[in-house]
């Protein structure tokens, strides 16, 4: 089974609807990440949590917010949908706790604004 | 303005040569490198990394180099295989930011049999 999951895998919806994307993790990793990739651009950073009560913006927020209803899980809601939030999105989990320094990803959610 | 370059979109070599992949970086705290591989329809897996103590670290066909005086890393891989054809993201880190990552845009490397 896979350590970080990401449902769903692919999502069309339409401008102005609320979605929620949800990101699981069976590592026990205290840090989670959302990140979001679009073409040439690489991996920008969206929000993290370091711990369930700990909530972080990254870089581009604007138009996310986020829920960590417990350790293993990290949600990743958009309000009011946009067409230039077509992108692929990532959750991620790190334990600076054990040593780690490196981030282990999910296998990402396509979405497709309209 | 972008703190983690990698000036080469995309790389081909010939399967058993060697590929050498480059980032760049401006910040200087940045104390944790690590090199991401990237499949269509998957997420980035982690490959390597390398602290700013070493200059250098190994792991069976892969290695990266650090150059801190230029803000440079490498990865080389030998021999590459058709199998590494995917994309490869440099990320980097610090203590100071509590070790979140900022990323290059990736390059594609496509090796051909």
């Amino acid at each position: 089974d896979a350590d970080v999951t990401q449902t769903p895998r692919n999502r069309i919806t339409k401008t102005g609807k609320r979605i929620m994307l949800e990101c699981s993790q069976t590592k026990g990793h205290d840090r989670m990440y959302w990140y979001r990739q679009d073409p040439g651009l690489g991996l920008r950073l969206i929000y993290y949590s370091f711990d369930v009560k700990d909530i972080n913006k990254g870089e581009i927020s604007d138009g996310y917010s986020v829920s960590r209803q417990a350790q293993a899980k990290f949600s990743l809601s958009l309000e009011s949908a946009i067409p230039n939030q077509t992108a692929l999105y990532f959750c991620a989990t790190s334990d600076l706790r054990q040593g780690s320094k490196t981030q282990y990803f999910g296998p990402g959610t396509r979405l497709l604004v309209l | 303005d972008q703190q983690v370059k990698q000036n080469s979109p995309s790389l081909s070599v010939q399967e058993g040569r060697i590929s050498i992949l480059n980032c760049d970086y401006t910040n200087s705290m940045f104390d944790y490198f690590l090199w991401y591989k990237k499949y269509p329809a998957e997420g980035p897996t982690f490959l390597i990394s390398i602290s700013s103590i070493k200059d250098k670290n190994e792991d069976g066909r892969f290695t990266v180099f650090l150059n801190k005086s230029a803000k440079h890393l490498s990865l080389h891989i030998v021999p590459s295989q058709p199998g590494d054809s995917a994309v490869y993201f440099c990320a980097a880190s610090s203590e100071g930011s509590n070790y979140k990552l900022t990323f290059g845009k990736g390059t594609l490397l496509t090796v051909n049999p």
